[in-house]
């Protein structure tokens, strides 16, 4: 079993919707979770960092952590075309090892 | 803004060639690593370091080999480049105490012919 798993997509959606991507987890033990933006020919970008169980919000985007579930999301509000790039969810391991999903490439169409 | 500056966008070798991917961080990060992106497997960690000539083997070393003889300067080395290694080469760096978060160049996009 993979230590991160991520929904593949891709995901397409009109300018205006609401966005959930979603990872889960293996090890209970993870306590920090991020979200990275990779945009077409560049290299991934921290976009949200969490600690804890429950919501955080940044502007539009709101991570939320489940860990009695293991399951990590993104919430995008009011999607714009710019949002349009691959997000990657991350979870610190042991040492300096880092998790990685695969990534969801999300389309937002105007 | 931390800056991790990867030598080359692009590069193009050939089969047995030896090849020098280099990586510059202004952040004075202790941690620098060197991932390969590819389409459906994500990133796969090749190697890291967390100090000067200080090096870890990570998920596929193999065909690999990584210098680093100053802080800021991580280099990654294909000692006979082979058409499986053809794929997208990211850097990235981190401070020192876990679990700070990489941050990541814009990679080079190798092909070997």
């Amino acid at each position: 079993q993979k230590e991160v798993e991520q929904d593949p997509g891709p995901l397409s959606v009109p300018e205006g919707a609401i966005v959930s991507l979603n990872c889960t987890y293996s090890n209970s033990a993870f306590q920090y979770f991020m979200w990275y933006r990779q945009y077409s020919r560049k290299g991934p970008e921290l976009l949200m960092y969490t600690y804890s169980s429950g919501n955080k919000e940044d502007g539009r985007f709101t991570a939320q952590v489940d860990k009695s579930s293991k399951y990590i999301s993104l919430f995008i509000r009011d999607s714009q075309p710019s949002d349009s790039a691959t997000y990657l969810c991350a979870i610190p391991g042991t040492g300096n090892q880092f998790y990685f999903g695969t990534g969801t490439s999300l389309t937002v169409i105007p | 803004d931390v800056k991790v500056t990867q030598s080359s966008r692009y590069l193009v070798k050939r089969t047995g060639e030896k090849v020098f991917l280099e990586c510059v961080q202004d952040m004075d990060h202790e941690n620098m690593f060197w991932y390969r992106q590819d389409p459906g497997l994500g990133l796969r960690l090749i190697y890291f370091s967390y100090d000067v000539k200080m090096k870890e083997k990570g998920d596929i070393p193999e065909g690999y080999s990584v210098s680093r003889e100053k802080k800021e300067r991580f280099s990654l080395i294909l000692e006979s480049a082979s058409t499986n290694q053809t794929s997208m080469y990211l850097c990235a760096s981190s401070p020192g105490a876990p679990p700070k978060p990489q941050h990541f160049g814009d990679g080079t996009r190798l092909s070997i012919l």
